[in-house]
């Protein structure tokens, strides 16, 4: 089976810093995505690790530890307008080079 | 996610009716995937087109949907008989070759009454 694991909701305040984990057991591996997704909106593509390490994009980050199944996304420098869900997902060789998604992490940052 | 074209962006269907969702793909994307988000809910896979051809179904039901992606033309997800928990937002996305990055469009909210 395939399963993508990650925390249903996370808090944090202005200027902080949120790392969101990201759990993955798939029977293949071809590539890690992140969304960000806004309420009524479509998910916007923010990172893709295909290869382990750190893949650093402004404000955002991605990481990725094949071996461990595991990745993680994060924000730095957090403003109010990243409230909003953060989406894993997956690319696994037997989905073709569709993606599997976790259901998703909704951040709220306060002032 | 900008270049994918979606609509309608709302339809309202009573039950027992057809409704037709349409996808342009970016352009230069041969790639197309069609998804599902129910409130409260992550995305869910439904299928996988290239032109011409369906590359993988496995997450579409086996009654009264089915998808397509012709030659020419938007790729299109039809839904038959619709029942109140067809009501859904259902997102398209595109990729070109490779599927390094996969743009999604703004969706398609289904409303059945």
């Amino acid at each position: 089976g395939q399963n993508i694991d990650q925390p249903t909701e996370m808090t944090a305040t202005e200027g902080a810093i949120v790392q969101i984990n990201c759990t993955y057991q798939t029977s293949g591996f071809n590539g890690l995505f992140w969304y960000q997704q806004h309420a009524g909106e479509a998910p916007t593509f923010l990172s893709y690790n295909v290869l382990d390490g750190l893949e650093e994009k402004g404000r955002f980050s991605s990481f990725l530890s094949r071996s461990k199944g595991y990745s993680y996304l994060l924000l730095k420098e957090l403003q109010m307008k990243d409230s909003a869900s953060y989406l894993c997902a997956v690319r696994s060789n037997q989905a073709g080079t569709a993606l599997i998604f976790g259901k998703g992490t909704t951040l709220s940052v306060s002032s | 996610n900008a270049g994918v074209m979606q609509n309608p962006r709302h339809l309202v269907r009573r039950r027992g009716q057809e409704a037709r969702l349409r996808c342009s793909p970016m352009k230069g994307h041969s790639h197309v995937y069609w998804y599902r988000q129910l409130p409260e809910e992550g995305l869910k896979f439904m299928v996988y087109l290239q032109k011409e051809n369906i590359i993988d179904e496995s997450g579409m039901p086996k009654e009264r949907f089915s998808a397509e992606f012709p030659k020419e033309g938007p790729s299109i997800l039809r839904i038959q008989q619709v029942v109140r928990g067809d009501s859904a937002a259902y997102f398209c996305a595109s990729s070109g070759q490779g599927g390094n990055t996969i743009y999604f469009g703004e969706g398609s909210w289904l409303t059945v009454v």
